[in-house]
């Protein structure tokens, strides 16, 4: 498995409260993603990185922020929650360079809004 | 995650038959294929990939075939075994945005003694 770890596994929490959520990586790749999967849709990216401090928006980015200050950690923050953000959260990394590369994925967080 | 499968598409086999996982998809740019396969409870694992000047690749026991007429992409499995068992995704890119992957919703194989 690529060296991805994602931070919590699980979690529950009430409407209204922050949450963050943390991915890291041991691969030294530059770019880092995180989405989320409902049931119905395809993985649907909310925000990815290509660079430490160099972030971009994904198709779902409302509601979601992200930082970036090392290459191996790649933060995804619901400053609000709501219970339309519960899902479960991949995060994917990839070397980029311009040329298409697989991404490659953690093992998920399950986030549970109430 | 253990609810992607709810609404999915359903192929059952029996272990020891070929599988085919299909996938179709509509952007003329696109220029590079994956297909990965996720189990439950875990993330999406690479399987293997393709670019738009192949037609077909071969992995271990498996092969992907790309027809870029009629947009169309499938997933061979041979010799399918239990541990196949999962959902599988198909995933591209486009010449103009090589960083950005976009998925299809997935397919869930089941695989039969």
């Amino acid at each position: 498995d690529a060296g991805i770890t994602q931070s919590p596994r699980h979690k529950v929490t009430e409407t209204g409260t922050p949450v963050t959520l943390r991915c890291h990586q041991t691969e030294n790749h530059r770019y880092m993603y995180w989405y989320r999967q409902d049931p119905g849709h395809g993985l649907r990216l909310i925000h990815y990185s290509y660079g430490v401090k160099d972030t971009d928006k994904g198709e779902v980015s409302d509601g979601y922020s992200v930082s970036r200050s090392k290459t191996e950690d790649f933060l995804l923050t619901l400053e609000s929650a709501t219970s339309s953000q519960t899902s479960v959260y991949f995060c994917a990394i990839s070397p980029g360079q311009g040329a298409n590369q697989p991404q490659h994925f953690g093992d998920g967080t399950r986030l549970s809004i109430l | 995650g253990e609810n992607v499968g709810l609404h999915l598409p359903t192929l059952s086999v029996q272990e020891g038959d070929n599988s085919i996982i299909n996938c179709a998809y509509s952007n003329s740019a696109s220029d590079y294929f994956i297909w990965y396969k996720q189990e439950s409870g875990k993330g999406p694992q690479f399987i293997i990939d393709i670019r738009s000047n192949m037609d077909k690749r071969q992995g271990q026991r498996v092969t992907v075939l790309l027809n870029k007429t009629v947009k169309h992409l499938s997933l061979q499995i041979a010799a399918t075994q239990p541990g196949d068992s999962a959902v599988y995704f198909c995933a591209e890119s486009s010449l103009y945005n090589t960083d950005k992957l976009i998925f299809g919703t997935g397919t869930r194989l089941q695989v039969f003694p």
